[in-house]
């Protein structure tokens, strides 16, 4: 079982700042997964890392997995209150293995 | 296509009582994953079906949780007798493939409190 960490795990920031998002793991990952939990609702993913080195971007949203593969960020620009929420990293061969997340509150 | 559906949303039960919490994955997907986050902690899984066969349960808390999927189709996790720590929000996830980049849709979650 590969140990996720993610952090911060708690995160409050004002509209307009930007921030970073951690997930590290003493394991090599065969791929990483980053979903975003909104109150009340599951995880949605939001983009699948496979490649060491490979940049994604979603939006505002840029996701990072490094070059060994054993760590990703998540970098949010100029942060809006509509992307509060759980943010999770998560590994996965038959079931996913999911960091303790890190809540996103965003103020206006 | 409609989504993984959980039900109930929410379930007050005392302890010592039976629940039984439903999902119903989206249709064709083979695999089906329970997973439970207990207050404070991070999402676990729970177990794992491929159709109506359990290939991983490895995460089942113990003998009191009874996981089936008659047919390959919905799926019902029940508890039986429930205790206080069982409450948390019990969350089921299906896929396609066994890795799936797509990744793995989730239910929105049953909350279950055991008082």
């Amino acid at each position: 079982t590969q140990l996720l960490e993610q952090s911060p795990q708690f995160l409050s920031i004002q509209e307009g700042e930007n921030l970073t998002v951690y997930c590290n793991s003493s394991s090599v990952f065969s791929s990483l997964q980053w979903y975003r939990q909104e109150p009340g609702e599951g995880p949605v993913l939001l983009v699948t890392v496979v490649t060491g080195g490979e940049v994604k971007k979603l939006k505002r949203l840029t996701f990072q997995f490094g070059d060994a593969r054993k760590d990703s960020s998540l970098h949010i620009t100029a942060a809006q209150p509509g992307d509060t929420g759980l943010y999770l990293c998560g590994t996965s061969y038959g079931k996913l293995t999911f960091g303790q997340g890190t809540i996103l509150t965003v103020h206006p | 296509e409609a989504g993984v559906t959980q039900f109930p949303s929410h379930s007050v039960i005392e302890k010592g009582q039976t629940v039984t919490l439903r999902c119903d994955p989206i249709s064709g997907h083979d695999n089906l994953y329970w997973y439970r986050r207990v207050m404070g902690k991070e999402i676990k899984f729970l177990l794992h079906f491929v159709k109506e066969s359990k290939q991983d349960e490895s995460g089942m808390p113990n003998n009191r949780f009874l996981a089936e999927r008659t047919g390959g189709t919905y799926s019902t996790l029940k508890v039986q007798p429930a205790e206080l720590e069982d409450s948390g929000v019990y969350f089921c996830a299906s896929s396609q493939a066994l890795t799936d980049f797509r990744g793995y849709t989730f239910g929105s979650g049953t909350r279950l409190t055991v008082v």
